[in-house]
């Protein structure tokens, strides 16, 4: 069975850039989320997905991140314009249930 | 809100015995998780505990007690492949799940 998907793996750019993240969720994985993850720290949750229902952004920087799940498979991540302090492993996750989530292999941004 | 509490790190030698605390405070609470991570890597699940009380797996076990809002992780027989960093995450109201700041485990030869 094939994991969580996530691409690219690394990503440099230019502040006030934009820049995209690519998630493909486990298969009947219905839940699928959103975390970013600062050197040193644990993973903290930007947005939740069920199916195609955005249940859980609180913590999504709206001014400047939004993201999209469509036909509640596939989802996007984009930060836009991306600022120096949002250098940051991004991690995409799914799961069947809250008892254990899966983790793609992260995108690690770095903005110069 | 939620927030958790562990160990920044931990040093054991191999074949020894290591605990990780986890200590929590949430609004509601559904279960506490475990991950480990490598550097460089994805966090990977361990263990969840929805009830009191010890979980095993392997050489891993994971113990609950709600009323006293912590758990704890137990690696035994520890390898040299378990240096990595160990998150505990609570799931609390609105099925939030909040990761601790996770405990750096060195395993020495």
């Amino acid at each position: 069975e094939a994991g969580v998907v996530q691409s690219p793996r690394y990503k440099i750019i230019e502040k006030k850039q934009p820049v995209a993240f690519w998630c493909n969720p486990i298969s009947g994985h219905n839940t699928l989320y959103w975390y970013r993850q600062n050197l040193g720290q644990g993973p903290e949750l930007l947005i939740r997905y069920e199916n195609e229902e955005a249940v859980d952004d609180s913590q999504l920087p709206k001014d400047r991140f939004s993201a999209e799940r469509l036909k509640g498979v596939d989802s996007t991540l984009k930060i836009q314009p991306a600022e120096l302090g949002d250098s940051a492993v991004y991690l995409c996750a799914s799961s069947l249930d809250q008892n254990g989530l899966f983790f793609g292999s992260g995108t690690q941004l770095s903005v110069l | 809100g939620q927030s958790l509490e562990q160990p920044s790190e931990v040093t054991a030698v191999e074949g020894a015995i290591v605990q990780i605390n986890c200590t929590y405070q949430t609004s509601g609470f559904y279960g506490l998780s475990w991950y480990q991570q490598h550097d460089g890597g994805a966090p990977t699940f361990l263990s969840y505990n929805g009830l009191d009380g010890l979980e095993e797996t392997g050489r891993f076990s994971s113990f609950l007690s709600r009323s006293d809002s912590y758990g704890y992780l137990l690696l035994q027989e520890l390898q040299m492949k378990d240096s990595a960093s160990y998150f505990c995450a609570v799931s609390g109201s609105a099925r939030q799940l909040t990761f601790g700041s996770g405990t750096q485990l060195t395993v020495l030869p």
